[in-house]
């Protein structure tokens, strides 16, 4: 199965800054299905971006999704004080789908 | 209210069953795919099983298979998995989730609150 690596395990950051964080998958996903969900202390995950860059619904500006192949990365351009969470990658390119191990964005 | 409410969940022994259920409102069940995913102690998010729109064709994880059945009844929108032969590692807070397609593509955009299975001695 795909091996999803994301990195860092822990970003911190000031709210304002900009975060970049990385999702790398051990084989390439030839369709680019990577999705990003947030999850915050106590709650159920949230979808953020579906096949790499399509924001879902509700989902501000600020968040974006970039890459192909074997390397994707989420983008939060300047920082809210809600963005401060847990952001897991998945892909669904190829059966079984797989969770990467998730980034922790905390406040510096 | 879009939402999603699962049940079932509890402490079990090894070796034992669950059936848990989730309860789907506010929008159209049968349209959409729904999935099972499970969150372990340690955090990380196991996708378990999936049913397409209309059920017939399902799909579960290696760890799933021969053990775990996901069902699905659209008349009354609830979505079930049945658990047997439950392990100490299947300990997890198990999420309903819907889908935003119809055919079993598991993108993930409701998720329902999550019920605690613990399998242990």
């Amino acid at each position: 199965e795909v091996v999803l690596a994301q990195s860092p395990g822990t970003l911190s950051l000031s709210p304002g800054e900009r975060a970049t964080l990385s999702c790398r998958a051990s084989q390439s996903l030839r369709n680019n299905y990577l999705v990003w969900y947030q999850q915050k202390p106590g709650q159920a995950p949230r979808l953020l971006i579906y096949d790499t860059s399509n924001r879902a619904t509700g989902v501000p500006d600020r968040f974006s999704g970039s890459g192909s192949g074997s390397d994707f990365t989420l983008t939060i351009s300047r920082l809210e004080p809600e963005d401060f969470a847990i952001y897991y990658c998945q892909q669904y390119d190829k059966t079984p789908t797989t969770f990467g191990q998730g980034t922790k964005v905390d406040i510096k | 209210e879009v939402q999603l409410v699962e049940s079932g969940g509890g402490s079990v022994q090894p070796g034992g069953s669950l059936r848990l259920s989730c309860a789907a409102s506010g929008f159209i069940f049968s349209n959409f795919g729904m999935s099972w995913v499970r969150q372990l102690p340690g955090g990380g998010l196991q996708w378990v099983s999936g049913i397409p729109s209309r059920g017939g064709d399902t799909y579960h994880a290696d760890f799933a298979k021969g053990r775990f059945t996901i069902s699905r009844d659209n008349t009354n929108s609830m979505l079930y998995l049945q658990m047997t032969s439950l392990r100490a590692e299947d300990t997890a807070l198990y999420y309903c989730a819907k889908e935003i397609t119809s055919r079993g593509t598991p993108v993930l955009d409701l998720w329902g609150q999550g019920s605690l299975v613990t399998v242990s001695s």
